[in-house]
């Protein structure tokens, strides 16, 4: 089946520091997604991708779906200590398929 | 505009017992998918439901079933419940867009499931 490789597995940043992390597949998608999720809650959509090259941002964030459409990037700038939680990427044609995640931690 | 709601918010059932978790979709939304989620690991899809019909399903034994109700709500039933089932129970809505293929979904909070 489909799967997605996210890395780092997990960061530890000071902040005010940007932030990068993506998402790596064999196979080619049509959508990109990134979520964050914070303990005990689901996940929440922060941006949704849909053509090759596309680059979206929302506020602070900034994510791009790749030229070759197997890989995307997602990046947090100027980090604040509520960024914290686990980021995923995902791609979904109907059922969502996530990466492992990306563990961030800030440091005041 | 209510989100996605579940309940219960948390459950602690005993090894083979039966369990039914709940899930109303965000305003709008006509399609509902349920996903679990292990401690540390990425959620996993189980299945699909539009128009109150299972469209899509993943990797789970036919323990894991479902339904859609008219209102569009749904329900994740698991029989027969094994220590493996403890997990975080998501449920996600969405709308199709027409023709089908990609959408973004929304999660409702999760229902925190332990067996013991």
């Amino acid at each position: 089946g489909q799967q997605l490789n996210q890395s780092p597995q997990s960061m530890f940043i000071q902040e005010g520091e940007d932030v990068s992390m993506n998402c790596t597949s064999s196979s080619i998608f049509n959508t990109w997604l990134w979520y964050k999720q914070d303990p005990g809650e689901g996940p929440v959509l922060l941006i949704a991708l849909y053509k090759a090259g596309e680059l979206t941002s929302n506020g602070r964030l900034t994510a791009q779906f790749g030229i070759t459409r197997k890989d995307s990037f997602l990046n947090i700038s100027a980090s604040i200590p509520s960024d914290v939680g686990i980021y995923f990427c995902g791609t979904s044609y109907g059922k969502l398929t996530f990466g492992q995640g990306t563990i961030l931690t800030v440091h005041p | 505009d209510a989100g996605v709601t579940q309940s219960p918010t948390h459950l602690i059932k005993t090894r083979g017992q039966q369990v039914t978790l709940r899930c109303s979709p965000k305003s709008g939304h006509d399609t509902v998918s349920w996903y679990q989620q292990a401690l540390g690991q990425g959620p996993q899809f189980i299945f699909q439901y539009y128009e109150e019909e299972e469209r899509q399903r993943g990797n789970f034994p036919d323990r894991f079933s479902g339904h859609q109700f008219p209102n569009y709500s749904s329900e994740l039933n698991v029989n027969a419940l094994l220590l493996g089932d403890s997990a975080l129970y998501l449920c996600a809505s969405s709308s199709r867009t027409s023709g089908g293929g990609t959408y973004e979904q929304y999660f409702g909070p999760g229902t925190r499931l332990t067996v013991t």
